[in-house]
């Protein structure tokens, strides 16, 4: 595998539901975010863990959470989510940023989310 | 005030044309720029950096106005191939390096 992975690709659960997602990097590199990304809306980040620590949380509802177990892998645990969280979700990775620049971040294929 | 703001398009264009995309942003505190490309179902990729002296890229060229807070992307010689949306990107700011923000994203259609 090369690149970021992400499974599953397609989803469709209930609001009572438990489910997660997972990213994976094979790139070497040392930091992983969560996109959201809605119709007609810009992409939306949601989590940041660089050196396998969150350093940003969106203002994200607690019904997503994130967990960060090693630098090459990033999931996304939901749970009671609502029909408004159907969405694209992207996972990218990038090196953490140096001298206050970010660098490139490599986007997944995404998990197209629907929540009935 | 969006803090990416982009025109949504479509551009639709004959193959050969030159077109030109326009974004503004409103962090002046911003201090890198990029323009990403997101084929149709697909995720979005790396197209150029931005930097405050322009650059170009092949058929490629991008520009930065810092006064203005706007960023330009001109693409010459137009190819079927370039039909995609473009994202313009910036991140968050000295205090958030690593929040990328981005714009609706500019939709545009080479035609035959």
């Amino acid at each position: 595998e090369t690149g970021v992975t992400q499974t599953p690709r397609h989803l469709v659960m209930g609001m009572t539901n438990k489910k997660s997602l997972k990213c994976e990097q094979h790139l070497g590199h040392n930091a992983m975010y969560w996109y959201k990304q809605s119709a007609k809306k810009p992409l939306e980040l949601m989590f940041v863990y660089s050196l396998e620590e969150r350093v940003e949380n969106n203002s994200v509802p607690s019904r997503f959470s994130p967990e960060c177990p090693n630098s090459s892998h990033l999931f996304l645990h939901l749970h009671t989510l609502q029909p408004e969280d159907s969405a694209l979700y992207l996972c990218a990775s990038s090196q953490a940023p140096r001298g206050g620049y970010p660098n490139e971040q490599f986007f997944g294929p995404g998990t197209r989310l629907t929540v009935l | 005030r969006k803090e990416v703001e982009q025109d949504p398009g479509p551009f639709n264009v004959p193959e050969g044309a030159t077109v030109a995309f326009n974004c503004t942003y409103s962090n002046s505190a911003s201090q890198s720029f990029f323009w990403y490309r997101q084929d149709c179902r697909k995720e979005p990729k790396l197209l150029m950096s931005v930097y405050s002296s322009g650059n170009e890229d092949g058929r490629f060229t991008a520009q930065l106005n810092r006064a203005s807070q706007y960023i330009s992307l001109l693409i010459r010689d137009s190819k079927l191939s370039d039909s995609a949306t473009y994202l313009c990107v910036v991140n968050g700011g000295s205090g958030a390096t690593n929040k990328l923000i981005f714009g609706t994203g500019t939709l545009l259609a080479v035609q035959p």
